[in-house]
């Protein structure tokens, strides 16, 4: 069984700062990890994902990733804030992935994240 | 990326009715999956469709409150059956298409309130 937790349902962070938003999960297997946005109204758009390859995992719109097995946590950072990634971000889990065998997503309860101007 | 087409995108219902909602992809997918997210809440998986097979449902969902229909490798519909204002969410169809590395791709979902 699968499992995941987000620290912080939400994070407020100025214009231009850091952005880091926490995921760390529970995995009876090797896990495949990612990350979706959700804007208000909106449906859900992946932002990156881990695979097992490379650990350090680069996404769209600046964000990135990195998967720390000894951590069990997959941190969702970006180095400058803007306006526009005011949303709520999902971290989500699966056991299996691809080749016409995937599971489906384990979410977390997802961080809003706030971007103070 | 899959383009999925999901139907209707929101709807106001009756309680005790049923909706059917549909999930239609342009591209031939193995799993099809149902999940609903609950106001201010995350997603939560209902089901896992597979076609040629019967669905198969996360604890907590039960063939006779979400049938659903897996006719051909592109559709799938999910019904919401005697609803109850309990069942207000928003319900969402996702695949993942082998070989793209696309991850998983979402609909934009269905708005459901049961008054």
């Amino acid at each position: 069984a699968q499992s995941v937790t987000q620290l912080g349902s939400h994070v407020s962070v100025s214009e231009g700062a850091l952005v880091l938003l926490r995921c760390n999960y529970s995995s009876s297997v090797p896990p495949y990890l990612f990350w979706y946005v959700q804007y208000p109204n909106q449906g859900l758009q992946l932002l990156l994902k881990y695979t097992s390859a490379a650990t350090l995992v680069k996404g769209i719109n600046g964000f990135e990733a990195e998967f720390k097995k000894s951590e069990t946590s997959f941190h969702l950072t970006k180095p400058s804030a803007h306006m526009s990634d005011a949303a709520e971000y999902f971290c989500a889990v699966s056991a299996a992935y691809s080749g016409g065998g995937a599971d489906g997503l384990t979410f977390g309860k997802g961080t809003h994240l706030i971007i103070q101007p | 990326s899959a383009v999925i087409s999901q139907k209707p995108s929101r709807d106001i219902c009756q309680r005790g009715t049923s909706l059917t909602i549909q999930c239609q992809v342009d591209s031939q997918v193995t799993m099809m999956f149902w999940y609903r997210q609950q106001p201010g809440q995350s997603l939560t998986l209902i089901a896992t469709a597979n076609q040629g097979s019967e669905a198969t449902y996360e604890s907590g969902f039960v063939i006779d409150k979400f049938p659903i229909s897996r006719p051909n490798l592109t559709f799938s519909t999910l019904t919401v059956s005697n609803m109850s204002p309990e069942d207000s969410s928003i319900y969402l169809c996702s695949v993942e298409v082998p070989g793209t590395g696309y991850g998983y791709t979402f609909g934009s979902g269905t708005r459901l309130t049961v008054v």
